[in-house]
């Protein structure tokens, strides 16, 4: 079973201050995805990355998929209230041909004013 | 482009009883995902249909099933409904492209059963 752990579960700062998500795996992925789900709406799709030790930033989100293609992080400068949510990133699994993602288990973050 | 849409938003049902849910994913994308979301257990896959084939499927008892009609359009259906099945099904259209398949997710559909 392929699973992405993400850490920290819970993370609750004050409007400004920086923060950084982490997933892993032991198993490698083609390619990995990052999400943020608001209360009662489905996950949105915030960036993509393919490359082992590619970087990506949108805005003040930093993206980066680790060298040998396990884990991946998502660093957010200067929270705001916006950034407020549920973050989850997502693996295709290696050589699996099809579309099936796996889900990390998510961190919640509230961002206070 | 319109979004993906998921029908209907809530759900109320009780044990031992059956429900339909709808997707209609985005115009173009073939491909149709469906996924149950629960506080315990977060996102777990259920099936992918594409081209009115499933080709790919999770670790979910036979009571879950659904099609994907000629349009695209999906349908998942739970029978023997039981109070485990309550949860947030969400339902997502893909282009696929490369090595990346992107997922475009609905709203979901809000299931209590009771």
């Amino acid at each position: 079973t392929q699973l992405l752990e993400q850490s920290p579960q819970f993370l609750s700062i004050q409007e400004g201050e920086n923060l950084t998500v982490y997933c892993n795996s032991s198993s490698v992925f083609s390619s990995l995805q990052w999400y943020r789900q608001e209360p009662g709406e489905g996950p949105v799709l915030l960036v993509t990355v393919v490359t082992g030790g590619e970087v990506k930033k949108l805005k003040r989100l930093t993206f980066q998929f680790g060298d040998a293609r396990k884990d991946s992080s998502l660093h957010i400068t200067a929270a705001q209230p916006g950034d407020t949510g549920l973050y989850l990133c997502a693996g295709a699994p290696q050589n699996t041909g099809f579309q099936k993602l796996v889900f990390g288990t998510g961190t919640r973050l509230l961002v206070s004013p | 482009k319109a979004g993906v849409t998921q029908t209907p938003r809530y759900l109320i049902k009780t044990r031992g009883q059956q429900v339909t849910l709808s997707c209609s994913p985005i115009s173009g994308h073939r491909s149709v995902s469906w996924y149950q979301q629960t506080p315990g257990q977060g996102l777990q896959f259920l099936f992918e249909y594409f081209s009115e084939t499933q080709r790919n499927k999770g670790n979910f008892p036979g009571r879950f099933s659904g099609r994907q009609f000629s349009n695209s359009r999906s349908e998942m259906n739970v029978s023997t409904l039981e109070l485990g099945d309550s949860a947030l099904y969400l339902c997502a259209s893909s282009l696929q492209r490369g090595a990346a398949y992107e997922q475009f997710f609905g709203p979901g559909t809000r299931l209590t059963v009771l």
